[in-house]
């Protein structure tokens, strides 16, 4: 079946515009995790999902950063006034419920803040 | 704090050579540990997982690793590397007490040479 699904796969934007990135869980996942991969860092955490509230959004790093997953299935990232810092490897993962289920990720967002 | 420490950065092996990949976590209780893959333009893909019973538990593509509690490490093997094996190689702990992100290492990056 169809994995996790990212879009775009690169996004360029320049210093203080909007973006918005989305992730496609896989079908009847209701877990669903973004994180940031910085160059040559791990993925770190940013906010996590169980149905349509956020569960956990500790690792968002700062109020211009938020995400929604309105109807429980697809998300959108959306990161206001981009700063060059914001550049990395946004990543979306999907899990069956929580409590350890396997994290199924996507192919990630290249975002490019110039 | 959970925290997540690789030690090797980098790691070169001969093809056919033995790999064990180290990694170490700081967690209060027993945690749920992952160790998952990232080639080149690719998404992270789980070689396996472990949330309790045997510790030694296998994997994808012929890895295995092994728990251990009194050293907080859950160490990954291979006893044959394949040049198809150069990627990278990220540990992650999960189970946290409302939460289910998973907090990664910094990776190791494994070279093969034929």
């Amino acid at each position: 079946g169809a994995g996790v699904s990212q879009t775009p796969s690169n996004k360029v934007t320049e210093k203080g515009k909007y973006v918005e990135l989305r992730c496609d869980p896989i079908s009847g996942h209701t877990a669903l995790y973004w994180y940031r991969q910085s160059l040559g860092q791990g993925p770190e955490f940013l906010i996590y999902f169980q149905g349509t509230g956020a569960a956990d959004d500790s690792g968002l790093p700062n109020d211009r950063f938020f995400a929604v997953r309105p109807e429980g299935s697809v998300s959108t990232l959306k990161i206001q006034r981009t700063e060059r810092g914001d550049s990395a490897v946004y990543l979306c993962a999907s899990s069956l419920t929580q409590a350890g289920d396997t994290q199924y990720f996507g192919p990630g967002t290249r975002l490019t803040v110039l | 704090a959970q925290s997540v420490t690789q030690p090797d950065i980098h790691i070169t092996v001969s093809e056919g050579a033995s790999l064990e990949l180290r990694c170490n976590y700081s967690y209060g209780a027993t945690p749920y540990l992952f160790w998952y893959v990232q080639s080149p333009g690719q998404g992270l893909q789980l070689l396996l997982k472990y949330f309790s019973g045997d510790t030694l538990v296998q994997g994808i593509k012929g890895f295995e690793a092994e728990f251990k509690r009194s050293q907080s490490s859950f160490n990954l093997r291979k006893p044959s590397v394949h040049w198809s094996d150069a990627a990278e190689y990220f540990c992650a702990v999960g189970k946290s007490h409302n939460t289910d992100k998973l907090i990664f290492g910094t990776g190791t990056r494994l070279q093969v040479f034929p």
